[in-house]
């Protein structure tokens, strides 16, 4: 079955960067993109980008365009998210949400159990 | 950016109640809708796809219609399970975006 497990939470001081990942098992890695979705507490969902394990292509939004960096390693079939110059407003639970369709990007899937990241001084 | 808003933002309702939500979008979007419920402490579960579309194990009583910038999810009779907060997501332009979401909350 479909497994994104990822890694711990994390806190991070103003300025500074993160690193997510979430290794992927029981289908075929490089088939399916993979999505980063945020949710700040209490809040709604957020889409940050994409990334295509095949061949490692990204899309990402506007909004974190320059601050997020989106990568995979086929070999540990993981892919991972890195945030640079953290702001308050960064903390939230970040998942990784593989895509549904082998072909084209179309929608989450299957969901990571999410990663707590604190931004605090 | 499309914007998609979701109403009502609170629906109390009472197990065996019917729950009609509704998610409006800023411009058209086809049927490229996708709707997930979220219990607390959980990650999302998509329940549709393609505006009527079901995902896995989404219920019977469960459905999903629209198209164009008016969608609908409604659930026939509420069970116990299905008091959570509901999303849509559209896909037809980037960014890909979320509504605010809808709680339903028991009565």
């Amino acid at each position: 079955q479909v497994q994104l497990v990822q890694s711990g939470a994390e806190v991070g001081k103003p300025g500074a960067s993160v690193k997510i990942s979430c290794e992927a098992s029981g289908y075929t890695f490089t088939s399916y993109y993979m999505h980063w979705v945020r949710q700040a507490p209490g809040q709604g969902l957020e889409w940050m980008g994409m990334v295509n394990p095949n061949g490692g292509s990204t899309k990402y939004a506007q909004k974190f365009q320059g601050r997020v960096t989106m990568t995979r390693d086929t070999s540990m079939r993981t892919v991972s998210m890195e945030l640079t110059g953290l702001r308050f407003e960064d903390t939230a639970i970040y998942y990784c949400a593989r895509d549904m369709s082998g072909t084209t990007p179309e929608y989450f899937e299957y969901w990571g159990q999410g990663t707590l990241v604190t931004v605090s001084s | 950016e499309i914007v998609l808003t979701q109403s009502p933002g609170t629906l109390s309702l009472s197990p065996g109640q019917r729950a009609t939500l509704s998610c409006r979008a800023s411009q058209s979007i086809r049927r490229h809708l996708a709707w997930y419920q979220q219990k607390p402490g959980q990650a999302p579960r998509l329940l549709f796809y393609d505006a009527s579309s079901r995902g896995t194990g989404t219920p019977a009583r469960f459905s999903g219609s629209g198209s164009g910038t008016d969608f609908t999810l409604t659930i026939s009779s509420l069970e116990p399970e299905d008091f959570a907060v509901y999303y849509c997501q559209q896909r037809s332009d980037w960014p890909w975006t979320f509504g605010q979401g809808t709680k339903v909350e028991i009565k």
